[in-house]
Formats: structure tokens, sequence, C-alpha cells
């Protein structure tokens, strides 16, 4: 079956400073990865995703990627952390058999102090 | 993308009482799907909703529970039947885009049931 950890519960950071949120994932078959963002009261928002092609990949408000096959992770990156990315974020694969089923990671709050 | 309406965005109803909740897409779209959120979990996801033919449920998930109309290509309705606490959760339907493999949400419905 597939499925993604997520194995932090939350991440604090300081504006201005570089940002991970980890990810790694079990699937069977080529590894199809999201992230989305949630922001309190909103619905998800999609960030980026990897089907295939370039190991990084590089998605809406700065935000990137790394898919590394050999750790089977996807982490999410920003070179620089505003506070306006605190939210919650989540890492999802594609459910067998169809791109638009998603299996979810747990989620991890992103918390930028000022 | 897409603009995927949710109505309602927040209800609090009654125990043993039903709730609806409609999705609106601006585009047709194939597949229509609706996640549940429970309170600081991830998102599971409860069935596939296609025009012209019955829900698909995933495990855990029965029909005369979460009944899911799919009268057209743009709308779909999920209901929350015989209400209890437990049911008190964020709901969200999302769609696919066709060829783009991402899915796009509405921004959920926060059912609180007391």
């Amino acid at each position: 079956a597939q499925s993604v950890a997520q194995p932090e519960d939350q991440v604090n950071v300081a504006e201005g400073n570089p940002l991970t949120v980890k990810c790694t994932y079990s699937v069977s078959g080529n590894p199809y990865l999201f992230w989305y963002v949630q922001y309190p009261n909103r619905g998800l928002q999609f960030l980026l995703k990897y089907i295939t092609g370039d190991n990084l990949v590089k998605g809406s408000y700065g935000f990137e990627a790394e898919f590394n096959k050999s750790q089977t992770s996807f982490h999410l990156k920003k070179p620089s952390a505003l506070v306006s990315d605190s939210a919650l974020y989540f890492c999802a694969v594609i459910h067998q058999g169809s791109f638009q089923k998603l299996v979810f990671g747990t989620g991890t709050r992103l918390l930028v102090s000022p | 993308s897409a603009v995927i309406s949710q109505k309602p965005s927040r209800d609090i109803c009654q125990r043993g009482t039903s709730l609806t909740i409609q999705c609106q897409v601006d585009s047709q779209v194939t597949m229509m799907f609706w996640y549940r959120q429970q309170p600081g979990q991830s998102l599971t996801l409860i069935a596939t909703a296609n025009q012209g033919s019955e829900a698909t449920y995933e495990s855990g998930f029965v029909i005369d529970k979460f009944p899911i109309s799919r009268p057209n290509l743009t709308f779909s309705t999920l209901t929350v039947s015989n209400l209890s606490p437990e049911d008190s959760s964020i709901y969200l339907c999302s769609a696919d885009q066709g060829p783009a493999p991402e899915a796009f949400f509405g921004q959920g419905t926060r059912l609180t049931v007391v």
C-alpha cells in the first residue's frame, strides 16, 4: 500500500532562515508525490509535485522539494522562511490506480518566528 | 486550475440529524473526491464520485452513513447521516484537473456535532 511519513509534528524556524519539512514515502511502482499547505480555516493549496524528471522540483511561494530515490524522501525546502509561511504542510502520494486520489501524511506544522 | 466552492463553510448540528455538503466546480471534471479531516489528524479519503454511477467508498466508509450524489460533471453532494460527536471534522471535496495530475480542493466544511 502507498504511504508517506512525516516524522516531525512541528518544525520551528526563525524568519529568514532556511526551512526543511521532511517526508519519506513507500510506494509500489513509480512515486508520484505532492506537497500541499493548509492555512487556518482554509482548504488545501497545492504547492508542488514530482512526477518524473529533475529531482529538484520548484513550486509556489518559493518552495521547492528534492526527490531522493535512494532515500525514498521528498523533503520540502525554502531558502528563506517568512512568518506568513506558518501553516500545516502535508506530503501526499497517489493512491494506487488514480492520479488524483491521494494518501496523505500526518502533516507537519511549520512555525516561523519573527 | 478549477475553482471549487463548498457550502456550507461551517455548521453546528444536533446529534442524530444529517448535514448535506455541496461541492461546485467551475468547470466539468470527471472525478470528484470527498475527504475527512478529523481534529488534529490528516486527511482520509471517503469516496470517489463519478457522474452517472454510484460512488466508490474506501474501507471503513459506507453509503448509509455517507451518501453521495453526483448529478452532473460540475457538482456533488456528501451527506453525513445520523450525526454523532465523532463526526465532527472538516470535510473537503477535490476534483481532478484532466491531464494535470494534481488535485485541487475546496475550502472545506467544518462540522461540529453537539
